[in-house]
């Protein structure tokens, strides 16, 4: 079975200062990496994937991964926040053959003026 | 919008009740999940549909049960509801599955209330 862990519930940052949220993972076999925001009273969002290749990816609104095998982990990036980034982020995997996601807990990212 | 449809997008009922909530996937989507976003237990899978047939099943409660028709919409049946059944319920939809489905789309969420 698969295990996602976000290190950190929740992290306040300052406008236009750079984020780094950590998502380490567990998992046997092969696996597909995802990045989720959810805004306040909204669905979730992708941010962006890791399904195989270059280990940097880059996804919508600025933010990237970094797929890291070794150390297990894709923690996501963003150089600058801004006010709108205040939303729960939620790392996911997926075994590559399969079917459901397993969801860390989330990180609560709280951008201040 | 994710064109995943999800009604109602909010529900209140009674203790030992039974609800039903509807999703409509994506056009051309074949895959449906369901999903259930509690404070104490996080975002958990619940169950999926592949054109019809149920494909996997998460930890879902034997008084929950789903089914997938053929027009491709999906709908979770949660009976004699009790308080830790208030929850937000996700559905989600891709086109494939398996090493063929890379991404999910996921609806705005039905936000179920037991009182």
């Amino acid at each position: 079975a698969q295990s996602v862990t976000q290190l950190d519930s929740q992290v306040p940052v300052f406008e236009e200062a750079p984020v780094e949220l950590r998502c380490n993972y567990s998992s046997s076999v092969s696996v597909y990496l995802f990045w989720y925001v959810q805004y306040p009273n909204q669905g979730l969002q992708l941010l962006l994937k890791y399904l195989s290749g270059s280990t940097l990816v880059k996804g919508i609104n600025g933010f990237e991964a970094e797929f890291n095998k070794s150390q297990t982990s894709f923690h996501l990036r963003k150089p600058s926040v801004h006010i709108s980034d205040t939303a729960e982020y939620f790392c996911a995997v997926r075994k590559a053959a399969g079917n459901k996601l397993t969801f860390g807990g989330g990180t609560r990212v709280l951008v201040k003026p | 919008d994710s064109g995943v449809t999800q009604t109602p997008k909010h529900l209140i009922t009674a203790t030992g009740q039974r609800v039903t909530l509807r999703c409509s996937p994506r056009s051309g989507d074949l895959s449906v999940y369901w999903y259930q976003q509690s404070l104490d237990q996080g975002l958990q899978f619940l169950i999926q549909y592949y054109n019809g047939e149920e494909r996997a099943k998460g930890n879902i409660l034997e008084r929950f049960s789903a089914q997938q028709f053929p027009d491709l919409h999906s709908e979770l049946n949660l009976s004699s509801l009790e308080l830790g059944d208030s929850a937000l319920y996700f559905c989600a939809s891709s086109f494939g599955q398996g090493a063929a489905n890379t991404e999910a789309f996921f609806g705005q969420g039905t936000r179920l209330t037991v009182v």
